[in-house]
């Protein structure tokens, strides 16, 4: 099925660490993003691409990196674990400014 | 940035009733999307309506961009609509969605 895939799903790490999230797209679209949800906080936006080649940092960017590995795959990477990154992290893509269509999430635990 | 408010931010609604959900936006946008939330967490795109009116079944959406508000109406709820309702927009030559807090609908049978 066409969609937003994320792997994976459920992790849990001990501070200090590093991981990749892993998101790819099958709709051929051209803006990828990355958003973190909290309790209380709706979804706030880490980086995004706008297009292959191209990121940028979003409202809350801070101890992330990312790679827009070709049009289909965008991976969120966190290169030293911190509890206060704990939290439920979506990819979405879209074409132009419209239909987002997010990933089912990865719930990440940091202890 | 864009503020964006939703109200009311809870909502216990009987099967069967209809209710009107609120969203507003501090400056001018040229994206506006209505999303849900199921309990499962996954997000749902409903509508994309910057602004004018969209009908899809039971739900329909206005917004009106003048007055920096939306609307989203949901008639004859079913327990299936459950969940959390989030209004998101962004400004013009802007890739970022800002995300209102939003509006957790319960629905009982």
């Amino acid at each position: 099925n066409a969609g937003v895939t994320q792997t994976p799903k459920f992790q849990v790490l001990k501070t200090g660490q590093s991981m990749t999230l892993q998101c790819a797209q099958d709709m051929n679209h051209n803006s990828m993003y990355w958003y973190r949800q909290d309790p209380g906080m709706g979804l706030r936006l880490i980086y995004y691409s706008a297009s292959e080649g191209t990121t940028d940092k979003g409202e809350v960017p801070n101890g992330y990196n990312v790679s827009r590995l070709n049009k289909r795959e965008f991976s969120l990477r966190l290169e030293s674990a911190a509890p206060s990154q704990t939290s439920v992290y979506f990819c979405a893509s879209s074409e132009l400014d419209y239909g987002y269509t997010f990933g089912s999430g990865t719930r990440l635990t940091v202890v | 940035g864009i503020q964006v408010e939703q109200s009311p931010p809870d909502l216990i609604l009987q099967e069967g009733a209809n209710s009107t959900l609120r969203c507003n936006f501090s400056d001018s946008v040229n994206n506006l999307q209505w999303f849900h939330q199921n309990p499962w967490g996954q997000l749902i795109n409903l509508f994309y309506i910057p602004s004018g009116t969209k009908q899809n079944g039971r739900l329909s959406a206005t917004t009106v961009a003048t007055e920096r508000y939306s609307l989203l109406y949901i008639s004859s709820s079913q327990t299936t609509d459950s969940g959390v309702y989030f209004c998101a927009v962004s400004g013009a030559g802007s890739y970022q969605l800002t995300f209102g807090k939003g509006t957790k609908l319960s629905v009982i049978p």
